[in-house]
């Protein structure tokens, strides 16, 4: 079993839809909790940083942790054309430590 | 967020030749930073974790000698990938840490060997 789970895609949307991206992980050490936007030839781009359970909201995006199921979760609403992109979620133990990805989902949002 | 650069942003050179990356932090400082390389439609690879001041940590089957990594200040790391042949054309990605933990990317640099 793979430290890091995520939903297989790709997925396509339309516009205005509200799209869920999730990750399981099995390393219960894991304490520290972020979502990437990767753009096609891009650096990843840090939309979410979390280290508590519960649930974080900037914008159009939401970050869910829920620690004792060992799970996360990006909601993104009125999803956009320009949310058209691969979402990574990735999570470390502690500081200065190595981030452990999962598979990265493709999303397409269709105007 | 905090702002991590990588320069250049595109190389093409000959076979055999050296290539140096910078990674550098611009708004804050970065006690440790992180190599990775991604080839099209693949994960991203760490290659290795550089502290500023010590040798870096390299994952297992990179090799060191080919990949020199140097952490020389807070806000600087280069990657010189040494005697560069094709199968090392990749695009090659920088991150930091920030103050938080949190890990902040470059927007990668694209290596292409001749």
């Amino acid at each position: 079993q793979k430290e890091v789970e995520q939903d297989p895609g790709p997925l396509s949307v339309p516009e205005g839809a509200i799209v869920s991206l999730n990750c399981t992980y099995s390393n219960s050490a894991f304490q520290y909790f972020m979502w990437y936007r990767q753009y096609s030839r891009k650096g990843p781009e840090l939309l979410m940083y979390t280290y508590s359970s519960g649930n974080k909201e900037d914008g159009r995006f939401t970050a869910q942790v829920d620690k004792s199921s060992k799970y996360i979760s990006l909601f993104i609403r009125d999803s956009q054309p320009s949310d058209s992109a691969t979402y990574l979620c990735a999570m470390k133990t502690g500081a200065n430590s190595k981030l452990t990805f999962g598979k990265g989902i493709t999303l397409s949002v269709r105007p | 967020g905090a702002v991590v650069s990588q320069h250049p942003s595109w190389v093409i050179c000959k076979s055999g030749t050296s290539v140096k990356i910078e990674c550098r932090s611009l708004d804050f400082q970065a006690t440790t930073m992180f190599w990775y390389r991604q080839f099209p439609k693949q994960s991203l690879m760490l290659m290795a974790t550089s502290n500023e001041g010590s040798k870096a940590t390299y994952e297992q089957g990179v090799e060191k000698d080919k990949f020199l990594i140097n952490h020389a200040s807070l806000t600087l790391s280069t990657l010189t990938v040494t005697s560069a042949h094709p199968e090392d054309s990749s695009f090659y990605i920088c991150s930091a840490e920030g103050p938080r933990n949190e890990q902040f990317f470059g927007p990668g640099t694209r290596l292409t060997v001749l």
